[in-house]
């Protein structure tokens, strides 16, 4: 079963546009964490949050995490189409061995 | 700093065959996962070995089996396939059971059955 929900599904935006995924989950966790995966080839590490943090940055992404909501987004600014690929959020439940991945967003970004 | 590294890239079996699916993990890290990731969806965890040993499990049957070898690499055995077992495999290695330590995947095998 999947414990995190990517929202939307499917992102199309022109160079230069903001990017929001965001991400719900279910149970209490250690850690998020964002990840990327490039047209059916291996997932790419972007970024961890953990519980005790709201907001992360790295290059251009930014993170928010809200334990309250059960909720995270990952914004990416001036977007390119290098970032063409599908995002994950994944979650390090509390008592739970590994990660546990949603089913991602799609993102399209035109020149 | 040698990655994740998968073999082999792309495999088609027939429905009730066997197949055994190799992982060699990031130097230096003695944990690794193994995820089942259908068309279209999110990976699944089907178990994880640390030092060794299995360490966790996800909701698979057990035809899948795994091994972890002294070097830490690994291996994942379906046996019996079923059409649906028709999935990219992911192995992702980690250094010990901290928590905070990503994940480093590699580029998968795909495993078609017919």
């Amino acid at each position: 079963s999947q414990q995190g929900e990517e929202d939307p599904q499917a992102l199309s935006i022109q160079e230069g546009e903001n990017a929001t995924m965001n991400c719900s989950y279910k149970t209490s966790i250690n850690n998020l964490q964002w990840y990327r995966q490039n047209s059916g080839r291996g997932l790419v590490h972007l970024i961890l949050i953990r519980s005790n943090e709201r907001e992360k940055h790295s290059g251009r992404l930014r993170v928010t995490l809200d334990t309250s909501k059960k909720s995270s987004s990952l914004l990416i600014t001036a977007s390119r189409a290098a970032d063409t690929a599908s995002y994950f959020c994944a979650t390090d439940p509390l008592g739970y061995s590994t990660l546990t991945f949603g089913k991602g967003t799609m993102l399209l970004v035109s020149p | 700093e040698t990655g994740v590294t998968q073999s082999p890239t792309h495999l088609i079996k027939t429905r009730g065959q066997q197949v055994t699916l190799r992982c060699s993990s990031q130097s230096g890290h003695n944990t690794v996962s193994w995820y089942q990731q259908a068309l279209g969806q999110g990976p699944q965890f089907i178990f994880q070995y640390y030092r060794e040993e299995e360490n966790g499990r996800g909701n698979f049957p057990p035809r899948f089996s795994g091994l972890q070898f002294p070097n830490y690499s690994s291996e994942l055995n379906v046996n019996a396939l079923e059409l649906d077992d028709s999935a990219l495999y992911l192995c992702a290695s980690s250094w010990g059971q901290d928590h905070n330590s990503p994940l480093h995947f590699g580029n998968g095998t795909r495993l078609t059955v017919t």
